[in-house]
């Protein structure tokens, strides 16, 4: 069965340093999304990409970070300088469609960033 | 802005004791509400979709209902391996608002 895949698994890294989460979505999907969840609290909406571009973004999303589809099949979440807040984890997902044409966002496993 | 609100925040089931749990939304323009599961450490998995007031989807133990406002997810004879958090969420604009969802336990 297709699936999400998402690297590292965890990271652990020092403040102010840049991390770079990468993901493969699955191949034929066409909407890509990167969520985060703060350990303990809830999943949220941090950008959706179509089209190799951001489609929408949360208020989260600010200036440190970034996403991208460097080639055919992975999407990358950049967070230029990490802060202690930034510690989650960081899902990764695909889906066919978007917004009431979603049907079902496929998640990866996670990617647990440690900020020291 | 659409908000989903679920309870309880967490539930405490016996193995066979059936409940409810529950999703509020306020949402101008309903276009579908859905249900996850969310293991510990894993990210969400998808269980069901539904759209219209009345409908109901069924999945082995699970069974969602949809109303105008809310949304029942239905556990019969819960399992252990049942246990686990339930997010229900609804579309935004290229996006999935999720609740802060109902951890279920269920003990044997």
């Amino acid at each position: 069965e297709p699936e999400v895949t998402q690297t590292p698994s965890h990271q652990v890294t020092q403040m102010g340093q840049e991390v770079i989460l990468r993901c493969v979505p699955i191949s034929n999907h066409l909407y890509f999304y990167w969520y985060r969840q703060i350990l303990g609290q809830k999943v949220e909406f941090l950008v959706s990409f179509y089209n190799n571009e951001i489609s929408e973004k949360s208020e989260i999303f600010d200036d440190q970070f970034s996403v991208e589809r460097p080639d055919g099949s992975n999407f990358t979440l950049k967070i230029r300088s990490t802060k202690l807040e930034d510690s989650a984890m960081y899902f990764c997902a695909s889906s066919v469609g978007a917004g009431a044409n979603t049907g079902e966002l496929f998640f990866g496993e996670g990617s647990r960033l440690t900020v020291l | 802005e659409d908000q989903v609100t679920q309870s309880p925040e967490a539930l405490r089931l016996q193995e066979g004791e059936s409940s409810s749990l529950n999703c509020s939304y306020t949402v101008s323009g309903l276009r579908g509400l859905f249900w996850y599961r969310q293991d510990p450490g894993k990210g969400p998995e998808f269980l069901f979709t539904l759209y219209s007031a009345g409908e109901e989807k069924e999945k082995e133990r699970l069974k969602a209902t949809l109303t105008k406002k809310e949304s029942f997810l239905h556990i019969t004879a819960p399992k252990p391996e049942d246990s686990a958090t339930y997010l229900c969420a609804v579309p935004g604009y290229n996006k999935l608002i999720f609740g802060a969802g109902t951890r279920l336990a269920v003990h044997p």
